[in-house]
């Protein structure tokens, strides 16, 4: 079947501006969440979704993120007022719940670049 | 000090030689444990789980001390395919995985 896709692919940008990275994930899976991999930063998780409950938003770096997920399905991620240290690949998981050996998958993520 | 700290690397190893991964985890709590792969610009794919008997998958063996607070990988008879980075991988709470910076792996023909 399907596995999660991410949009766009790669995203090039400037300081200042505003940038919504989409993530589809697999049919079914009721967890989602957000990652994102930069150079010497390695991979970082960023937030995480679970059914009807509250979003864990513990690990955005700061309030120009944010996310949601709507319908129990698609999420956004939003970034505002882009600054050049938010370059990186930012992978969106999805799994069938947030139990403790669930299975992970990743999108192909979405390269964001801020000029 | 980071929360997962794994061998620096990069590894470079001829073809049919057995390769280790060392990780450690600094979070006593931690719930569960992997190992995924991740090649060249591309996403992360879990390779196994981790569980405190030891476990086993073709040339890839994996264990767990959790009184030691350190997870291993052993790959036996490297092949060319197993050339990636090796990320280690800890869930505290609630599926957050938490990742260590990655070893890299060349096996040379």
């Amino acid at each position: 079947g399907a596995g999660v896709s991410q949009s766009p692919s790669n995203k090039v940008t400037e300081k200042g501006k505003d940038v919504e990275l989409r993530c589809d994930p697999i049919s079914g899976h009721t967890a989602l969440y957000w990652y994102r991999q930069s150079l010497g930063q390695g991979l970082e998780f960023l937030i995480y979704f679970q059914g009807n409950s509250a979003p864990d938003k513990s690990g955005l770096p700061s309030d120009r993120f944010s996310a949601e997920r709507t319908g129990g399905s698609v999420s956004t991620l939003t970034i505002q007022r882009t600054q050049q240290e938010d370059s990186a690949v930012y992978l969106c998981a999805s799994s069938l719940s947030t139990g403790s050996y669930n299975e992970q998958f990743f999108g192909p993520g979405t390269r964001l670049t801020v000029l | 000090r980071k929360e997962v700290e794994q061998d620096p690397g990069p590894f470079n190893v001829p073809e049919g030689a057995t390769v280790a991964f060392n990780c450690t985890y600094s979070n006593s709590a931690s719930q569960s444990f992997f190992w995924y792969r991740q090649d060249c610009r591309k996403e992360p794919k879990l390779l196994m789980s981790v569980y405190s008997s030891g476990n086993e998958d073709g040339r890839f063996t994996a264990q767990l001390n959790r009184a030691s607070q350190y997870i291993s990988l052993l790959i036996r008879d490297s092949k060319l395919s197993d050339s990636a980075t090796y990320l280690c991988v800890v869930n505290n709470q609630g599926g957050k995985l938490i990742f260590g910076q990655g070893t890299e792996l060349s096996v040379k023909p």
